[in-house]
């Protein structure tokens, strides 16, 4: 059974809209998330994490909400950009340093 | 350059076939791992090793080893490839545990298995 799941397997955004990626996990053991962004025939890149201490986390365009009692966190992206199109991967681990549990992934794709 | 390097990029192979594929890196770090991509289920561990000396089995090691040659040098090897071994591979590093938890992959393996 998947620890984490993203639900949506595509998403569709108009280029300077935002972009929601949303993920849910049920370990509630859980205690630290990232997120990783992956173009085509390349590696996945870190984007972003936050804690299980914070709520929020913001670098540049991108933001991360968890939510830890509805066990949920999402990747905000505004203003979207053509160049943002990609797999995204929700990633969590029991605490910074440990294995990662990966997501299913979304892929982004946002239109000009 | 790239930091973590995978070879090869691509390859066919037949079923009962030995294939190994090979990870090095110039991060430094002192883990190592690999995952395996399928659609719609994102990465999931294969191996991995915390030095030289720790190998260690993840979710899915059924059918795999692998070799911690070197700090810098991690091989994936089937020993006997079959049909649902088709997948993407990854090879990731990562440093002792920092606040970030950040792995760096590789560019990526497609084994296809016939």
């Amino acid at each position: 059974d998947q620890q984490v799941k993203q639900n949506s397997p595509s998403l569709s955004v108009q280029e300077g809209r935002i972009s929601i990626l949303n993920c849910d996990y049920t370990n509630s053991m859980f205690d630290y998330f990232l997120w990783y962004k992956k173009y085509p025939a390349e590696g996945p890149t870190f984007l972003i994490s936050i804690s299980s201490i914070k709520d929020k986390n913001e670098d540049g365009r991108f933001t991360v909400f968890l939510n830890k009692s509805a066990k949920h966190l999402s990747l905000h992206i505004v203003p979207s950009q053509p160049g943002d199109s990609a797999v995204y991967f929700c990633a969590a681990s029991v605490w910074a340093g440990n294995m990662l549990t990966f997501g299913g992934g979304t892929r982004l794709m946002v239109k000009p | 350059d790239a930091d973590v390097t995978q070879t090869p990029r691509n390859r066919i192979t037949k079923t009962g076939k030995r294939i190994m594929l090979e990870c090095s890196q110039t991060k430094g770090h002192d883990r190592m791992y690999w995952y395996r991509q399928d659609p719609g289920l994102g990465l999931r561990l294969i191996y991995y090793s915390f030095d030289v000396k720790d190998i260690n089995k993840g979710e899915i090691s059924d059918g795999y080893s692998v070799s911690r040659q070197a700090q810098a040098k991690f091989s994936l090897s089937l020993e006997s490839a079959i049909p649902n071994q088709t997948a993407l591979y990854f090879c990731a590093t990562s440093d002792f545990p920092s606040g970030s938890n950040e792995q760096y992959f590789g560019p990526g393996t497609r084994l296809t298995v016939t």
